[in-house]
């Protein structure tokens, strides 16, 4: 099974900076990354698939790179609204494993 | 507009079943691949089920092999998570998740359900 693994576990940022999530995968999945926002009590938010492609009405703040095991997601000029949990998911191979989340908080 | 509502939840003793319901609307859901995912309180996302647009294919986690059922009707535009022998660790928020792909599933999930929290418990 893939074990991907997010860094940092926790972040603190004021509006307006740039931060930056990194995702490592335990063996390549080549480019079949995607992430999620979720925040409290709602469910998850597919943000970008296949490690770069941003889903429909996303902003464009929002990107993502990477490719075999290590993969970040970058979100320039933070908004209030971008304060919640973020997720990796690998859809290379069942189980389709989750990173354990970053939770990004205003500093 | 997509939209997936997950029922059945509750609170159930260890060792017993319970099947949770996911339907869908605003689209066709024999066109799509469909998973479940879940979160324990206060934990991250354990992804734990697949099935196949035709129902013909499943996957399970480890986690769970063995004990939970993966199914659908997809005259009923639903889907179901049959869960046997439950044990305290899967005490969780159940999401019903729609693969993003078509009839060759992509893996990855672009509309959620709300969620059916599931208390194992005696």
């Amino acid at each position: 099974d893939i074990q991907m693994t997010q860094s940092p576990s926790s972040l603190s940022a004021s509006l307006g900076d740039t931060v930056t999530i990194t995702c490592r995968a335990s063996q390549s999945i080549s480019d079949y990354l995607n992430w999620y926002q979720q925040k409290p009590g709602k469910a998850p938010k597919l943000l970008i698939y296949v490690v770069s492609n941003l889903q429909s009405g996303v902003p464009s703040r929002f990107s993502g790179s990477g490719s075999g095991t290590d993969f970040t997601l970058t979100i320039s000029s933070l908004q209030p609204e971008d304060f919640a949990t973020y997720y990796c998911q690998q859809s290379d191979s069942a189980p389709y494993s989750f990173g354990q989340g970053t939770r990004l908080e205003i500093k | 507009q997509v939209h997936l509502t997950e029922s059945g939840g509750g609170v159930v003793q260890p060792g017993r079943s319970l099947r949770l319901s996911c339907t869908a609307s605003g689209f066709t859901l024999s066109d799509h691949a469909m998973h479940w995912v879940r979160q324990a309180p206060g934990k991250g996302l354990e992804w734990v089920a697949v099935i196949s647009s035709d129902g013909g294919k499943d996957y399970l986690a480890d986690s769970v092999k063995g004990r939970f059922t993966i199914s659908r009707d997809n005259s009923k535009s639903t889907l179901y998570l049959q869960m046997d022998s439950l044990r305290p660790e899967d005490t969780a928020l159940y999401f019903c998740a729609r693969d993003a792909g078509g009839y060759s599933g992509l893996d990855y999930f672009d509309h959620w359900g709300q969620g059916a929290l599931v208390t194992v418990s005696s």
